[in-house]
């Protein structure tokens, strides 16, 4: 099985910073990963599917890239209402999906 | 509104069984590929389950195969969960959500407000 790694398991950084988050997978697995960001408390929310296309309604300072094995999400200027812990997810092969084991972002 | 609410959570013991439901409105529930996905208290994210649109393909993860079925009523715009012979690790959180109209897009939005399912003696 394809396992998915992100890195950093947690972050603190200050408003206004430039943020990245990393996503590995232990094979490649082309374009199929999207992005998650879930608030304390809450549901879900998909940020960005297909590696780099941003879901409708997703702010514009969060972006992804990559393709293969490596894959990152971006948040140009982070904002206080950022603060969230974020999920990749594989789906290359479906119909087996699999999450990384999050990211918790946090405000300096 | 595309909306999807959970229910049918709660406490159950170890071997026992329960059957989660979600409720689809706001789209066309028969299009779209559906999915169960779980997050144990203060853990990450686990699919669990998905199914086609017309029920004739299901897939699971491979703790729950042979314990948990998925399916679905489209004239009832229904999604469902039956869970048996249930165990500690099963605990969590359950939430429906909606893939897309293939299965190779397979990424979920929206996701339900969750039920929680708790499995302790």
């Amino acid at each position: 099985d394809i396992q998915m790694t992100q890195s950093p398991s947690s972050l603190s950084a200050s408003v206004g910073d430039r943020v990245t988050i990393t996503c590995r997978a232990s094979q490649g697995i082309s374009n199929y990963l999207a992005w998650y960001q879930q608030k304390p408390g809450k549901v879900p929310k998909l940020l960005i599917y297909a590696a780099s296309t941003l879901q409708s309604g997703v702010p514009s300072r969060f972006s992804g890239s990559g393709s293969g094995t490596d894959f990152t999400l971006t948040i140009s200027s982070l904002q206080p209402e950022d603060v969230a812990t974020y999920y990749c997810q594989k789906y290359n092969s479906a119909p087996s999906i699999t999450f990384g084991q999050g990211t918790r972002l946090e405000i300096k | 509104e595309v909306q999807l609410v959970e229910s049918g959570g709660g406490l159950v013991q170890p071997g026992g069984s329960l059957r989660l439901s979600c409720a689809a409105s706001g789209f066309t529930f028969s299009s779209y590929w559906m999915s169960w996905v779980r997050q144990a208290p203060g853990k990450g994210l686990e699919w669990v389950a998905n199914i086609k649109q017309d029920g004739s393909e299901k897939y699971y993860v491979d703790s729950v195969k042979g314990r948990f079925t998925i399916s679905r009523d489209n004239a009832k715009n229904s999604l469902y969960l039956q869970m048996n012979s249930l165990r500690a690790e099963d605990t969590a959180v359950y939430y429906c959500a909606r893939s897309t109209k293939w299965l190779v897009m397979n990424w979920f939005d929206p996701w339900g407000q969750g039920t929680l399912v708790t499995v302790s003696s």
